[in-house]
């Protein structure tokens, strides 16, 4: 089955500079990815995602990026912001098998003002 | 409109006694997902129902772990027999039909003693 693994598992960063957290995909049949952001005893909250037929996607400070020859994409959080501090994870999914979500191991980010 | 709304938000139970944990999906989501996250690690998928389909059980631990979905929409998973590992956050998810987007509920957090 697929397999998704997540780095950094923590990243501190200071207010106004760039975050970047990395996720690697093991089933090349997988075409969907999704972010979500945790916040400390709230649901995960879906806040961007790419398909395997596109190499980039933004929205406004967030975006994502995605290697399949790699099997590796990535999420880019420009500008941070006290409130981007949350647990961020990564996923993956493909349609044939219903879109059920394996998910990366989460990166604590941190941003200090 | 309403999310995904799951209850009961918090479940205390003795070790041995079985539980039932209840997800309402967004109201025309025929999609249904079941996850579990424990704590500070990654969220492991269970099941997954689409329509009228036979669901997707691959995830289920154990067998004391089973879900129904009745009428379409609600679903019920019960956990037989509960141990202390089963102590987790049993999160909902529900999507559109042939739409990949989850969106997820609160989570019933289940404590087992």
């Amino acid at each position: 089955g697929e397999n998704v693994e997540q780095h950094p598992s923590t990243l501190s960063v200071q207010e106004g500079d760039s975050a970047v957290i990395k996720c690697t995909y093991s089933d090349s049949a997988s075409n969907y990815f999704p972010w979500y952001k945790q916040e400390l005893g709230k649901r995960p909250q879906l806040i961007i995602d790419i398909r395997s037929n596109v190499g980039e996607k933004k929205d406004q400070r967030i975006a994502v990026t995605l290697n399949k020859t790699a099997k590796h994409f990535s999420l880019h959080i420009t500008e941070t912001q006290p409130e981007d501090s949350a647990v961020y994870f990564c996923a993956a999914s493909r349609a044939a098998a219903g879109n059920k979500l394996t998910f990366g191991g989460g990166t604590r980010v941190l941003v200090k003002p | 409109g309403a999310g995904v709304s799951q209850s009961p938000s918090n479940k205390v139970t003795e070790k041995g006694k079985d539980v039932e944990l209840r997800c309402d999906p967004i109201s025309g989501h025929t999609a249904l997902y079941w996850y579990r996250q424990s704590l500070g690690q990654g969220l492991e998928f269970l099941i997954y129902f689409q329509g009228n389909s036979a669901p997707d059980k691959s995830g289920l631990p154990s067998d004391r772990f089973s879900a129904e979905r009745t009428g379409g929409s609600v679903s019920t998973l019960t956990i037989q027999r509960t141990q202390q590992e089963d102590s987790a956050v049993y999160l909902c998810a529900s999507s559109l039909p042939v739409v990949a987007e989850q969106y997820f509920g609160p989570g019933t957090r289940l404590t087992v003693t």
